[in-house]
């Protein structure tokens, strides 16, 4: 069965700061990696999605995430965070069977 | 985008009672949609996968007679919390994977908050 590791589970930051945030999976086979963010009190969107090609992924707002097989790890950054990044965020892999594994979540706040 | 609805968004209820959430996929056509249960400050805990009409399958641990899934369109899933107790209360949230996102891309509904008295 896979499984997700997210490394921190509160993150506080001054605005533009740099940000990485760390995932890791366990998992032998073909995976599928995804970076979902969630606002205060509003429902799941997809940051970014891995499925294969370049492993450093470019998503919305700046953010980016590079897949390292080797290191089973597919870790979030942002060079410079802004007060609205503030929110959770979950790593995520699926494998072909479409089923999502979720991370426990990071909790970002950016200070302004 | 692909865009899934729930409804309700927010339910309190008695306990004992039945409660139905609809999850519906508004722009394309769902062949399989998960079933996901968010408890505050926590990650989504997969409950189920359910598929168009066919039986769901429900993760280790979920009672399948007490949380009824059922598939019955390409647009439209429904869970239905037999007998609620006041532990049921949570965020229950859907998503869809289907024809519109083409490689095991799922979205996700806005959820329903769960309140049982």
């Amino acid at each position: 069965a896979q499984s997700v590791s997210q490394h921190n589970h509160h993150v506080i930051l001054s605005e533009a700061a740099s940000l990485e945030l760390g995932c890791n999976y366990s998992y032998g086979g073909t995976v599928n990696l995804f970076w979902y963010v969630q606002y205060p009190g509003q429902h799941l969107q997809l940051l970014l999605k891995y499925f294969s090609g370049d492993p450093l992924v470019k998503g919305i707002k700046g953010f980016e995430a590079e897949f390292i097989k080797s290191k089973f790890s597919f870790n979030l950054r942002k060079p410079s965070v802004q007060w609205s990044d503030t929110a959770e965020y979950f790593c995520a892999v699926n494998t072909n069977a479409g089923k999502s594994t979720f991370g426990d979540g990071t909790t970002l706040t950016v200070k302004p | 985008g692909a865009v899934v609805s729930q409804h309700p968004s927010w339910v309190i209820c008695k306990s004992g009672t039945s409660v139905k959430i609809e999850c519906r996929s508004l722009d394309f056509q769902a062949t399989t949609m998960f079933w996901y249960r968010q408890f505050p400050k926590q990650s989504l805990m997969l409950m189920a996968t359910s598929n168009e009409g066919s039986k769901a399958t429900y993760e280790q641990g979920v009672e399948k007679d007490k949380f009824l899934i059922n598939h019955a369109s390409l647009t439209l899933s429904t869970l239905t919390v037999t007998s609620a107790h006041p532990e049921d209360s949570s965020f229950y949230i859907c998503s869809a994977l289907g024809s519109y996102s083409g490689d095991n891309e799922q979205f996700f509904g806005p959820g329903t908050r769960l309140t049982v008295l």
